[in-house]
């Protein structure tokens, strides 16, 4: 059974600094990956989604990439600013089933 | 013009009840979710339907159930509601399960069983 890990659970850091989070994953037989944002009180919104034959992706200050043989995947943020205070989530795709991580709370501080 | 949209936004009920909540999507897509996120924000998968094939995550009590009258619907209906079902649940579609396409994400459902 696939298990999801996002490490750290929270993160806060100063306006400016680059930040890189962590997403792993037990069963590397995987479709592809998406990394999600949610705010408080809302929905989930992709950011990037990464197929399995792929190494990263790349949108604006974020850069997601796939180690699919090692189970891991990680999330890197440039400059980060305060607006990208929210909850982090990775998924995972098996072609069946979608396995959420725990997600990483960050928070920026101005 | 929302994409996947959810009602209501807030049920409140009491234990026992049975309860449904909408989903809509207007993208075409012929794949469609239900999760549920619990309180620690652990956001489990529990259906994914389209009109071939219902998966049902094996953990789910047979109190829940999707009923989609289209393509574009997709009901959770619930029944006998318990304490433990008090949640958020998200609605989401895709073009297809096995998809290269990112699901959308409705706004959620926030229910609380009293």
């Amino acid at each position: 059974k696939q298990e999801v890990t996002q490490i750290p659970a929270a993160l806060s850091v100063p306006e400016g600094e680059n930040l890189v989070l962590n997403c792993s994953f037990t069963d590397s037989a995987i479709y592809n990956l998406q990394w999600f944002r949610q705010d408080p009180g809302k929905g989930l919104t992709s950011l990037l989604l990464i197929q399995s034959s792929q190494r990263e992706q790349t949108s604006g200050r974020l850069n997601a990439s796939l180690d699919k043989s090692s189970g891991r995947s990680t999330l890197y943020i440039a400059a980060s600013q305060p607006g990208d205070s929210a909850t982090y989530l990775c998924a995972v795709n098996t072609g069946n089933q979608f396995y959420f991580g725990t997600g990483t709370s960050l928070t920026v501080i101005p | 013009d929302t994409a996947v949209s959810q009602t209501p936004k807030y049920l409140v009920t009491q234990m026992g009840n049975d309860k449904s909540i909408k989903c809509e999507q207007n993208l075409g897509h012929d794949t469609m979710y239900w999760y549920k996120q619990d309180s620690k924000k652990f956001l489990k998968i529990m259906f994914s339907y389209n009109n071939k094939e219902l998966i049902i995550n094996e953990t789910v009590p047979n109190r829940f159930s999707p009923k989609s009258p289209d393509k574009a619907h997709l009901n959770l209906h619930i029944n006998s509601l318990e304490l433990g079902d008090s949640a958020v649940y998200f609605c989401a579609s895709s073009q297809d399960r096995a998809t290269q396409e990112t699901q959308y994400f409705g706004p959620g459902t926030r229910l609380l069983v009293l």
